[in-house]
């Protein structure tokens, strides 16, 4: 079975400041990884995704994540925050195959001017 | 090039009802999966399609069913409804195995059962 925690449901930062979004995983098989961002009364967009490679992952608006395995993480990055970038951030796990998304709780991010 | 479409974007049940929500896939894909969000959660996978025949299915009761049609375009039907059914149903489309490779979404179907 696989699982993706989110460390905290709320995070709040000042534009211009360092994003920084925890998702831990679980999965008995090497995982697939992926970033979705929802936008109120949205649905989700796929911000990036790591399959196999670089471990270093970079996504759409500036965003890039890394594949850690020893720490069974894959936090979501960004330099600046914009005023833009508010929104629900959410961390999915799958399997090699045609196996399902299993995504986390979700991650609000706040940006403060 | 048109993305995922679903319709209709809201509706209001009352518990007992029945009800049908819809999904066209984005061009070119053959698979849809449909999701349940709740306020305040993630999405949970209820079920996908592919072919017309349901091909995995999440940890969702008998009530909820679906179908997928020749065009590829997909309808979720939920019966006796719930006051906890209430939630926001996403479709997502892709081709079949490459569904690991990133899911296209609709808006959603944001259900309110009373």
């Amino acid at each position: 079975a696989q699982s993706v925690t989110q460390l905290g449901s709320h995070v709040s930062v000042s534009e211009g400041a360092l994003v920084l979004l925890r998702c831990n995983y679980s999965s008995s098989v090497p995982p697939y990884l992926f970033w979705y961002v929802q936008y109120p009364n949205q649905g989700l967009q796929l911000l990036l995704k790591y399959t196999t490679g670089a471990t270093l992952v970079k996504g759409i608006n500036g965003f890039e994540a890394e594949f850690k395995k020893s720490e069974t993480s894959f936090h979501l990055t960004k330099p600046s925050a914009h005023m833009s970038d508010a929104a629900e951030y959410f961390c999915a796990v799958s399997a090699p195959g045609n196996t399902p998304l299993v995504f986390g709780k979700g991650t609000r991010l706040s940006v403060i001017a | 090039d048109a993305g995922v479409t679903q319709s209709p974007t809201h509706l209001i049940k009352t518990r007992g009802q029945q009800v049908t929500l819809r999904c066209s896939p984005k061009s070119g894909h053959d698979t849809v999966s449909w999701y349940q969000q709740a306020l305040g959660q993630g999405p949970q996978f209820i079920f996908q399609y592919y072919e017309e025949e349901e091909r995995q299915r999440g940890n969702f009761p008998d009530r909820f069913s679906g179908h997928q049609f020749p065009n590829y375009s997909s309808e979720l039907n939920v019966n006796a409804l719930l006051l906890g059914d209430s939630a926001l149903y996403l479709c997502a489309s892709s081709h079949y195995g490459t569904v690991n490779y990133g899911y296209t979404f609709g808006s959603g179907t944001r259900l309110t059962v009373v």
